[in-house]
């Protein structure tokens, strides 16, 4: 199994550019999660969705951070415009119900926002 | 709201044994989940308790006391490759959504 794969690795881009990140779950799961994670904060939840529905979003920061999954074996996590403190590595996991208490994570995603 | 709370720095001898504390106060509690991290990597799942006891896996170990909103990883026979951060997770729902702790970083010495 390839396991969760994230793209790209990392990302360095300037304030007020649009950034997309990329995340393909492993194939039959079929929740998925992304997560942010600082040094300030820890490991933050910020979405999460269920058969490709977003279940609960009340993690995402502000109306710059938007999360879409079209279908089972793809989601984007997208923000617009980017700002410095939205620096921070992002790491999406998925599960399914055969084993809800094991959660898979991707390598992540490094973004820095000059 | 929910808090979890564990330390932030434990240092321990190779070969020995560490014990990392987790105490939660969540406002549903369905299990706690434990997780390592290695510099630079991606959390990996370690261990899950739903019911109290003990869970053994290998020279792992976790604990949960519900009464006592507690819970532990025990970590035997420390390696260097041990050295890492640990983190508990919350499952507070029947949804699948986890959690977490601050994390605890690990430093095992020779």
């Amino acid at each position: 199994d390839a396991g969760v794969i994230q793209s790209p690795r990392h990302e360095v881009t300037e304030m007020g550019q649009e950034v997309t990140l990329r995340c393909k779950p492993i194939s039959g799961h079929n929740s998925l999660f992304w997560y942010r994670q600082t040094m300030m904060r820890g490991l933050e939840l910020l979405i999460y969705f269920n058969n490709n529905v977003p279940i609960d979003d009340s993690g995402m920061p502000e109306d710059r951070f938007s999360a879409k999954m079209p279908n089972a074996s793809f989601s984007t996590l997208k923000i617009q415009p980017s700002e410095p403190r939205d620096s921070a590595v992002y790491f999406c996991a998925s599960t399914n119900l055969l084993s809800t208490d094991t959660q898979y994570f991707g390598p992540g995603t490094r973004l820095t926002v000059l | 709201g929910q808090s979890l709370e564990q330390p932030s720095e434990v240092t321990a001898v190779e070969g020995a044994i560490v014990q990392i504390n987790c105490t939660y106060q969540t406002s549903g509690f369905y299990g706690l989940s434990w997780y390592q991290q290695h510099d630079g990597g991606a959390p990996t799942f370690l261990s899950y308790n739903a019911l109290d006891g003990l869970e053994e896996t290998g020279r792992f170990s976790s604990f949960l006391s519900r009464s006592d909103s507690y819970g532990y990883l025990l970590l035997q026979e420390l390696q260097m490759k041990d050295s890492a951060s640990y983190f508990c997770a919350v499952r507070e729902n029947s949804g699948y959504a986890l959690n977490f702790g601050k994390g605890t970083s690990l430093l095992v010495t020779p």
